[in-house]
């Protein structure tokens, strides 16, 4: 089955710091990757999709500039926080696509962000 | 607007049968998934559902009706590995996932 990678796992920084995060799609090519972000007890939130060589499209009330996607590739896209604040903490989680398949995401293992 | 409604929480025995319930209103319609996710993972798979009828996979089965933009998880045999939640989404025209809150399933001896 296709399998989708988060690193890292778990990641902890100070608040003003950049942190990214990466996703790859290990056995097939993604042409549309999804990022996500969950609080504690709540459900996924869309934070934007984004396609390989184009720019992502965000979610209403995301930050643009705060959250940069970047889909450099059919197998990886990354998500960096910029200048991290406690209130950016969250459990973070990307998902791939395949074209012609779009019933299916396939989810990666996510990524806990502590920013104290 | 979009929306899915189901249960923030229920509570089973081990053993037992459960039924989770799922409602949503969406902009189009192209299926409707259930996820199960551990506290601190991501979201695994469990069912997808585009026509009406019941699906049964194992100790998991889901039934969608699409008339009544209704849909639901039942989990027979219950193990105390089930303990989780489960998240309904529905699939809209334009390919995206709309996505209930979740139910947390509390399953005791």
């Amino acid at each position: 089955g296709a399998v989708v990678s988060q690193h890292p796992s778990w990641v902890i920084c100070k608040s003003g710091t950049s942190v990214k995060i990466e996703c790859r799609s290990l056995d097939f090519q993604a042409t549309t990757m999804f990022w996500y972000r969950q609080f504690p007890k709540q459900s996924l939130m869309l934070m934007a999709t984004s396609n390989e060589g184009s720019k992502a499209t965000y979610e209403q009330g995301v930050e643009k500039d705060k959250f940069l996607i970047n889909h450099a590739s059919l197998t990886l896209s990354t998500l960096t926080v910029t200048s991290a604040h406690p209130e950016d903490s969250s459990f973070y989680i990307c998902s791939a696509g395949l074209a012609g398949d779009e019933r299916n995401q396939y989810f990666g293992p996510g990524t806990r962000l502590l920013v104290l | 607007g979009q929306n899915i409604d189901q249960p923030t929480e229920m509570t089973a025995t081990e053993g037992a049968i459960v039924q989770i319930n799922c409602t949503y209103q969406t902009s189009g319609f192209n299926g409707l998934f259930w996820y199960q996710q551990h506290a601190g993972e991501a979201p695994t798979f469990l069912s997808y559902n585009v026509l009406d009828g019941l699906e049964e996979k194992g100790r998991f089965s889901s039934f969608l009706s699409r008339s009544k933009g209704y849909s639901y998880l039942l989990l027979k045999e219950l193990q105390m590995k089930d303990s989780a939640s489960y998240l309904c989404a529905a699939l809209d025209s334009n390919y995206q996932l709309i996505w209930g809150a979740g139910t947390k399933l509390i399953i005791k001896p």
